[in-house]
């Protein structure tokens, strides 16, 4: 059950849009419409803005999107604000009642 | 809304064991639809799924911490637990509660650092 792959770092200036990938394998990512995206501010406990590839929890603004194709999930942020810097990981169900996250990526805004 | 709130020692010597305690509120274990989990975040890094238990006390461990663990679960004390044996400097992590009602883990605690060392 190794982590998924993610980028270390990206950045966009305000209002842009920033793309993070998330890559597993078959057993995880690729198997299951279970991949879910959370954002982690320094010092807080990570917060779930997107599950099931593609929805967002009630409060999420529609500035975060999420897409999946074979064993790689993508995580959209349009219309970057300065709040959005943070670092965001994902996650998928990886069988036999297994999670796994990914490495995790820090979005800079520039 | 639930809240999760994690309870423990903070310092754990090597070889010892790490006993955590998750005390849910706004919500009651029994009632079904979630798994009740735990998460680490070791000093700087990732996130590392750890196992969940449901209020039946069925339980399901990460592969590579399943010898040393053990989650248990008090309903009526709304609590569920976490015991990790023969604890090292590398599971110096912030421990966290999180609940999962199959649609990611939805409600987190706000962690708590455990510290392995003597």
């Amino acid at each position: 059950q190794s982590a998924l792959t993610q980028p270390p770092s990206a950045s966009g200036s305000p209002g842009q849009s920033v793309t993070i990938s998330c890559t597993g394998t078959s057993s995880d990512v690729g198997g299951y419409n279970y991949v879910a995206w959370y954002q982690q501010h320094p010092g807080k406990a990570p917060k779930l803005i997107i599950y099931e590839v593609n929805k967002r929890p009630s409060g999420v603004p529609d500035r975060f999107s999420g897409s999946k194709s074979g064993n790689t999930a993508s995580l959209t942020v349009s219309g970057l604000q300065a709040e959005d810097e943070a670092d965001y990981y994902c996650s998928s169900f990886a069988g036999s009642n297994a999670y796994v996250f990914g490495t995790g990526t820090k979005v800079t805004i520039l | 809304q639930v809240q999760l709130q994690e309870s423990g020692p903070g310092l754990v010597k090597p070889s010892q064991t790490l006993s955590l305690t998750c005390t849910v509120s706004g919500g009651s274990i029994s009632s079904g639809g979630y798994y009740w989990s735990w998460i680490r975040q070791h000093p700087g890094k990732g996130l590392e799924w750890i196992g969940y238990i449901y209020y039946s006390g069925s339980t399901y461990y990460n592969p590579s911490l399943k010898s040393r663990l053990t989650i248990s679960v008090d309903t009526s004390k709304n609590q569920f637990s976490l015991k990790l044996s023969s604890v090292t400097a590398a599971d110096t992590a912030v421990y966290y509660c999180a609940t999962n009602g199959g649609e990611g883990f939805d409600y987190w605690g706000q962690g708590t650092l455990v510290t392995v060392s003597s």
